[in-house]
This record gives structure tokens, sequence and C-alpha cells, in this order.
């Protein structure tokens, strides 16, 4: 267990909806990081907040957002789906930033877009 | 543009054997980190080891260890004698020391025969 928690495990929605991954970091860890894992794209890396502010920004479509609140959780948001946005998705947690932290990878959440 | 290339797909090795999983990678960078990752049927993504560009020394944990050749730009990981709780996808990654942004690699998928 990496203490890394995500919510929910899977989710199955339908084109043209909106869902909302609810990732929760580490004790003590200020970075938030998403990543989505695709059978065509592989791992590849969303999003970075760091104390609640963006930080670094990867391949990440505009239909997709996200935000890490006061509490260091941080949500992903969504919408407009499209059938290749099923993927899992994870979240990963570090104690810093720029530095070469461990990411600690949580469970991820599986997303079917039917 | 970083790049990280992992040229077997599939591998299988036999248990107790040692297997050589390969990985390349492209930078201009001199700074930077390198990690293999594990990611067993359960989809946990899972720290294997990490190795500090700036280190000539290879990385070891337990029966995990790897072969940095920095000039070549090569990352491999040995496993020793190799146990069914092995069989995994191993990502190998790569982190620029001044953001966290990981590049992985498309994956080796390892069996592990009885």
């Amino acid at each position: 267990d990496s203490g890394v928690t995500q919510t929910p495990k899977h989710l199955i929605t339908a084109t043209g909806q909106r869902v909302t991954l609810r990732c929760s970091p580490r004790s003590g860890d200020l970075s938030v990081y998403w990543y989505q894992q695709s059978l065509d794209q592989g791992l590849q890396f969303l999003i970075q907040y760091y104390n609640g502010e963006e930080r670094a920004k990867g391949n990440i479509l505009e239909r997709f957002s996200a935000q890490q609140f006061p509490d260091l959780h941080s949500e992903l948001n969504l919408s407009s789906l499209e059938l290749g946005d099923s993927a899992l998705y994870f979240c990963a947690s570090s104690v810093g930033a720029g530095v070469g932290n461990e990411q600690f990878f949580g469970p991820g959440t599986r997303l079917t877009v039917l | 543009a970083q790049t990280v290339t992992q040229s077997q797909p599939e591998m299988s090795v036999q248990e107790a054997e040692t297997v050589t999983l390969s990985c390349t990678y492209d930078t201009s960078e001199s700074d930077y980190y390198l990690f293999w990752y594990k990611q067993p049927p359960s989809r946990q993504m899972i720290l294997v080891i990490r190795q500090e560009a700036y280190k000539q020394q290879n990385a070891t944990e337990n029966r995990f260890s790897v072969n940095f050749q920095k000039a070549a730009k090569s990352f491999s990981l040995k496993i020793s004698d190799s146990q069914l709780g092995d069989a995994a996808m191993y990502f190998c990654a790569y982190l620029r020391n001044r953001d966290d942004k990981i590049i992985f690699g498309k994956g080796t998928r390892l069996h592990i025969l009885p």
C-alpha cells in the first residue's frame, strides 16, 4: 500500500458525459501527479500540482482539467468523454517538486466509456 | 524531447534463473534520474529501483540490480533468482532533475516459468 488513495476504483459512463476522479496523496506529500495509461499510448503524464498550484503540464486534453485543494487532495475532471478516453488513470504523490523525488502511485481508477 | 525505449515487448525466464530487461533513453540533459517500475496484474505501480545519473555506481535492491551505461544511454534491469511473484509488466522511466514529468517506456511483460 503506497498511502495514495484514489476513488472510485472503477467508473463506467457514456460518451459525452463528465466524470471526476479523486486522489488523496500520502500524508505530508505536497505534489500530486496524474497519469493516463491506455493500450495505445502507454503511460503518459497529464499534469502536476504542487501545494495547490499547477506546476507542470503534459499531454492533457483541453476537455480535461484538474485542481488541488487546500487539504492537498486533487481531482481530475474529464468532460465530453469519448471512447478513446477509456483508460486507467493513476494519481501519484511526492514530498516535494523538482528534485527527482520518488513518486508513489495510487491503485488507479479504471474508466470505461461506452 | 526525451524518449525511453524498451525493445523487448515480452520475455520469459525460468524460475530461479536470471533475466535482463533492456532500456535505452535519449536525452541531452546531464542531470536526471532513471527508474524501473513494476506493474503486476493488480495494476499497482511499484518502484523497483532508482538510479541517479550523477552516480557511477550501479543501484542494487536485493535481487534487482541495474547496469547503467551513461555514455551509451542504456539502463538495463537484472533480476536474479527469478520468482513467480516477479511476473509483471516492467517499465523503464526517465525523470529530468529540474522537473517532475516522468517519461515511461512502453514496457516489457515478464513471464516466469515454473
